[in-house]
């Protein structure tokens, strides 16, 4: 069965510190995809990422980056020196070749609070 | 602005009462996916759409249905309403190829209140 924790319910840092949001996964497929989803206050959910299990390489985009581990079924994301800006739910979410890659499962999330 | 459109924004109706949840999809996407997000659920996938066929099924009530018109806007009706379906309930869509797991735009979502 497919799983994803995320085990930090929330995490507050001050602006300009790095955080780590962690992502772990259970599947039992060899195909699958891992996905970063942001959620903002206002509501709607924001595209970060997504990733393909044969793609094990480390991704960064600006200040946020992600690191894909098969060894240990995790991927986590990191943002480096927060901003305010960047409070907000994140969620990790999984998609398996096995249900047809049709549904996303996602993670209880982590809520960022960024202070000034 | 991920470009899928949810109408309408909020919707507050009483126990027992149908409503109906309007999408449309990003211009070019064939698939249409419909969650629900709620405090105890978190969020959950309920049902996927691909050119106006369904295709996979979730955690999706009987007393929910759905469907995907000729012109790709979908449509989720919720029926004999109780107070637990009280939740945020988001439309996403992809370019939806069944070989590949594309990532999914999601609408800003329909706040549904039932009291």
């Amino acid at each position: 069965a497919q799983k994803v924790t995320q085990a930090q319910t929330e995490i507050s840092v001050v602006e300009k510190e790095d955080v780590t949001l962690d992502c772990v996964y259970e599947t039992r497929d060899t195909t699958y995809y891992l996905f970063w989803y942001k959620q903002p206050p206002s509501g709607e959910l924001v595209f970060l990422i997504r990733r393909n299990s044969f793609d094990e390489q480390n991704e960064i985009s600006g200040r946020y980056s992600w690191n894909f581990q098969k060894s240990t079924s995790s991927f986590n994301f990191t943002i480096t020196a927060s901003q305010v800006v960047d409070s907000a739910v994140y969620f990790c979410a999984l998609s398996e070749k096995n249900t047809g890659f049709q549904k996303l499962v996602f993670g209880t999330g982590t809520r960022l609070l960024v202070s000034p | 602005d991920s470009g899928v459109t949810q109408t309408p924004k909020h919707l507050i109706t009483a126990t027992g009462q149908r409503v109906t949840l309007r999408c449309s999809p990003r211009s070019g996407d064939l698939s249409v996916y419909w969650y629900q997000q709620s405090l105890d659920q978190g969020l959950q996938f309920l049902i996927q759409y691909y050119n106006g066929e369904e295709r996979a099924k979730g955690n999706i009530l009987e007393r929910f249905s759905a469907q995907q018109f000729p012109d790709l806007h979908s449509e989720l009706n919720l029926s004999s309403l109780e107070l637990g379906d009280s939740a945020l309930y988001f439309c996403a869509s992809s370019v939806g190829n069944p070989s590949a797991s594309y990532e999914q735009y999601f609408g800003p979502g329909t706040r549904l209140t039932v009291t």
